[in-house]
């Protein structure tokens, strides 16, 4: 059965430092994941995905995931926060079933930056 | 492209009411997924639609439901609304997929009070 735990309901960084959000995820197959953000009174935005290429993968506005098989996880980086990164952060699982995919959201992180 | 859209974007029902909600996909996917998010159980995934024909479903109880139109155009339906409805209901739609869990595109969602 497919979950995700995103490991910190909170994160809180001072602009300009690395960011780093958790998640770990469970899977009876050969998932894909998912990074999304959701500023406030936003809809939900695709960071990233790692569909089994490349291990590392870039996202938008300098966020990057690896995506470790040993560990079961998919961590969230970015090198220097910025203001505007403050948002919801959540990991997201997806694996086939029944001709579809079902999806599972991870419970989410929110992200704060300090000046 | 135009993105998703969702109507109404606002809604007040009261209980024991019902609710129809309605999504238009970005032209070209076929694949229309619905969540419920509330802040105590975050991003839940409610069903899955592809060709009018649902291919997933979460685990909500039967007075939820939904269906699909031949232009993909997606509704979902509340039934006998309780309080706990009360949510953002997010509509998303996907691309043909080439076998792996595509990016999901979100609708800004409609926001529904039950009173």
């Amino acid at each position: 059965a497919q979950s995700v735990t995103q490991l910190d309901s909170h994160v809180s960084v001072s602009e300009g430092t690395p960011v780093l959000l958790r998640c770990n995820y469970s899977s009876s197959y050969s998932p894909s994941l998912f990074w999304y953000v959701q500023h406030p009174n936003k809809g939900l935005q695709l960071l990233l995905k790692y569909t089994s290429a490349a291990t590392l993968v870039k996202g938008i506005n300098g966020f990057e995931a690896e995506f470790k098989k040993s560990e079961t996880s998919f961590h969230l980086t970015k090198p220097s926060a910025h203001m505007s990164d403050a948002a919801e952060y959540f990991c997201v699982v997806s694996d086939e079933n029944t001709g579809g995919f079902k999806t599972i959201f991870g419970a989410g992180t929110r992200l704060f930056v300090k000046a | 492209k135009a993105g998703v859209t969702q109507t109404p974007r606002y809604l007040i029902k009261t209980r024991g009411q019902q609710v129809t909600l309605s999504c238009s996909p970005i032209s070209g996917h076929r694949s229309v997924s619905w969540y419920q998010q509330t802040p105590g159980q975050g991003l839940q995934f409610l069903f899955e639609y592809f060709s009018e024909t649902q291919r997933n479903k979460g685990n909500f109880p039967g007075r939820f439901s939904g269906r699909q139109f031949s232009n993909s155009r997606s509704e979902m339906n509340v039934s006998t609304l309780e309080l706990g409805d009360s949510a953002l209901y997010l509509c998303a739609s996907s691309p043909p997929t080439s076998g792996r869990a595509e990016t999901q595109y979100f609708g800004p969602g409609t926001r529904l009070l039950v009173l």
